[in-house]
């Protein structure tokens, strides 16, 4: 079993859909939670980064984390096309000394 | 400032032959990573730098594979006697992990294609 599992899509929604993406993990141990957004032949960039449980919201970006249920989301409001990219969620540790990466959901918005 | 480099950008080379890839992290950065992401998946983990500390080899895949970092400055991947199943986008990442977010900032990848 993966310590990260993220559904890798692709996911398709019209311009202004709110987008819902989502990952589970196993391992008890992680801390940090993190979503990267990652264009095509683009290294990745940091979107949101949230501490234990709980949400944070970021202009049109809201992570929420479950730590209960092992569960982690992003929540795109008013999605735009230059949403258009690969989102990966990552977590690791207290100690920062390794993160584990999902695999990525890849969402396109159609103008 | 400038951002992480990462060199060469792309890199064919023949089964069998060793590659170098080298990674030219955030100046004042204590922290470095390299992953491996083949097409279509996520982000795989090697290995991590932090400072002075003995490395964190726990991902690297096998004994072909090594790495280097000088202080806190650049880095270095080499893989030996590559194989068609290294063929993948070797991204490097700094940090400063005294900055309590411990963002990390990327480099643009080295696309590796191993014929």
């Amino acid at each position: 079993q993966k310590e990260v599992e993220q559904d890798p899509g692709p996911l398709s929604v019209p311009e202004g859909a709110i987008v819902s993406l989502n990952c589970t993990y196993s391992n008890s141990a992680f801390q940090y939670f993190m979503w990267y957004r990652q264009y095509s032949r683009k290294g990745p960039e940091l979107l949101m980064y949230t501490y234990s449980s709980g949400n944070k919201e970021d202009g049109r970006f809201t992570a929420q984390v479950d730590k209960s249920s092992k569960y982690i989301s992003l929540f795109i409001r008013d999605s735009q096309p230059s949403d258009s990219a690969t989102y990966l969620c990552a977590m690791s540790p207290y100690n920062f000394n390794k993160f584990y990466f999902g695999s990525g959901t890849k969402l396109n918005v159609k103008p | 400032g400038a951002g992480v480099s990462q060199s060469p950008s792309n890199k064919v080379t023949e089964k069998g032959k060793d590659v170098e890839l080298r990674c030219d992290p955030i100046s004042g950065h204590t922290a470095l990573y390299w992953y491996r992401q083949r097409l279509g998946q996520g982000l795989e983990f090697l290995i991590y730098f932090q400072g002075n500390s003995a490395p964190d080899k726990s991902g690297l895949p096998s004994d072909r594979f090594s790495a280097e970092r000088t202080g806190e400055s650049v880095s270095t991947l080499t893989i030996q006697r590559t194989q068609q199943e290294d063929s993948a986008v070797y991204l490097c990442a700094s940090s400063l992990v005294a900055s309590g977010t411990n963002e990390q900032f990327f480099g643009p990848g080295t696309r590796l294609t191993v014929l």
